[in-house]
């Protein structure tokens, strides 16, 4: 199994201001994924990162808004620039398992309050 | 991707065996099933994926009948740990760089003493 960790746990920010947040994980994985959870919902995927090529966004994420690095197979980070308090959520990042990407790992999350 | 229908929420007591049925009418042929679990405050943890007939783990069985376009996560004499949120997935199994997986809305499972 992958172990995943994030940094920050949990932030807060004001409004206007850009935070990164970063993914480790404890093996090379080929594919990594980015999402997004408001309080009280399912899952949103963001954007899809393969190391070595630029991230694939979903409709209604942008990467002006959300960029992605993505710099060997251990490592991922997202910001999320200009946040307003419509961007209070929870984000995730995930790896697959190497069967499929049915079958992820993720980790424990990002809380993220704006004000 | 096929589109899954499942419970908002279910009750249920510990000791019991809890069914959670998911419905995909739309799974097209090369589609597995596959169910997470999501504690509050945590990320989803995979539990279980499925092609056809039956799956069992340590975890939990899964059923799937003929024509696959439902599927029945099964858990056996449940705690009180085992509440939270029940997610059914629908799409490709196999690696590919084109997939991605699509969470529905979940079934909240409270589980009382």
């Amino acid at each position: 199994s992958a172990v995943i960790s994030q940094k920050p746990s949990r932030d807060i920010c004001q409004r206007g201001t850009s935070l990164t947040i970063q993914c480790q994980v404890d093996s090379q994985v080929t594919m990594m994924f980015w999402y997004r959870q408001q309080p009280g919902q399912s899952l949103t995927l963001i954007a899809t990162a393969n190391q070595g090529s630029e991230a694939t966004y979903e409709s209604g994420f942008v990467i002006d808004k959300f960029p992605i690095s993505r710099p060997n197979l251990t490592f991922s980070t997202l910001t999320v620039s200009n946040m307003s308090p419509e961007d209070s959520s929870i984000y995730l990042c995930s790896v697959d398992r190497g069967a499929s990407t049915d079958t992820q790992y993720f980790g424990p999350g990002t809380r993220l309050t704006v004000l | 991707l096929a589109k899954t229908t499942q419970p908002i929420s279910m009750d249920s007591y510990e000791g019991q065996e809890v069914n959670i049925t998911c419905s995909h009418n739309n799974i097209a042929t090369n589609d597995y099933i596959t169910w997470y679990q999501q504690f509050p405050s945590q990320g989803p943890r995979f539990i279980i994926q499925g092609y056809k007939t039956k799956v069992t783990n340590e975890v939990a069985s899964l059923f799937i009948p003929a024509d696959r376009k439902s599927s029945t996560l099964s858990l056996p004499r449940v705690s009180l740990s085992d509440t939270a949120v029940y997610y059914c997935l629908v799409g490709p199994g196999e690696y590919s760089s084109a997939s991605k997986i699509i969470f529905g809305s979940g079934t909240r499972l409270s589980i009382r003493p």
